[in-house]
């Protein structure tokens, strides 16, 4: 079963907004990570999170996580054409050998 | 320059026929792992070796077989493919056995099977 499940499955935006993303899981992790794939590409690691951390920052990402209500978000400040994509959520266990993915939300931000 | 490398990127092949996906990657990474990507279902993790000679199932080993001799290749063998194998494969790797406590996946470019 799947671990993380972001929502909204997909979001549509103009350039300039903000876009959130919020996933939530299922049981204990170690940390929450969040990957970005353009279409039909391999994933690319953007940030993580550890379970004692409580929010980050990476340029215009910003990832919060609340272990209490295991859920995380993902914001994308002044977003561009080219952060279309889309984004997934992945949680580790704490045995720390696997990675679950959730289905990702897909992102559509217009010029 | 540090990659992942998946071959082949395109597969078009009949049930049955026996095929190898071949993934290297050239960073000395401990860790490798195979995923399939399925509309509505996302990512799900077929196998994956923490290091030589030791290799785990994930969520969807069925069907599925993988070796790990060498450290940098991690080949994906489907011994009597069928259509429900058709899909997008990944493969990823970190730089630890214990991937999620502190590294990322540094994931291939994909390979798009085709099961008639």
């Amino acid at each position: 079963s799947q671990q993380g499940e972001e929502d909204p499955q997909a979001l549509s935006i103009q350039e300039g907004e903000n876009a959130t993303m919020n996933c939530s899981y299922k049981t204990s992790i170690n940390n929450l990570q969040w990957y970005r794939q353009n279409s039909g590409r391999g994933l690319v690691h953007l940030i993580l999170i550890r379970s004692n951390e409580r929010e980050k920052h990476s340029g215009r990402l910003r990832v919060t996580l609340d272990t209490s209500k295991k859920s995380s978000s993902l914001l994308i400040t002044a977003s561009r054409a080219a952060d279309t994509a889309s984004y997934f959520c992945a949680t580790g266990e704490t045995s720390g050998s696997r990675l679950t993915f959730g289905e990702g939300t897909q992102l559509t931000v217009n010029p | 320059e540090a990659q992942v490398t998946q071959n082949p990127r395109y597969l078009i092949t009949v049930t049955g026929k026996k095929l190898t996906v071949t993934c290297s990657q050239n960073m000395n990474h401990e860790y490798m792992s195979w995923y399939r990507q399925d509309p509505g279902l996302g990512l799900r993790q077929i196998y994956y070796s923490m290091n030589v000679e030791v290799t785990d199932k994930g969520d969807v080993p069925e069907g599925y077989k993988v070796s790990r001799k060498e450290k940098r290749n991690f080949p994906l063998i489907l011994e009597s493919p069928s259509p429900n194998q058709t899909s997008l494969y990944f493969c990823a790797s970190s730089l630890s056995n214990r991937p999620i406590l502190t590294d990322t996946q540094y994931f291939g470019p994909g390979t798009r099977l085709t099961v008639l």
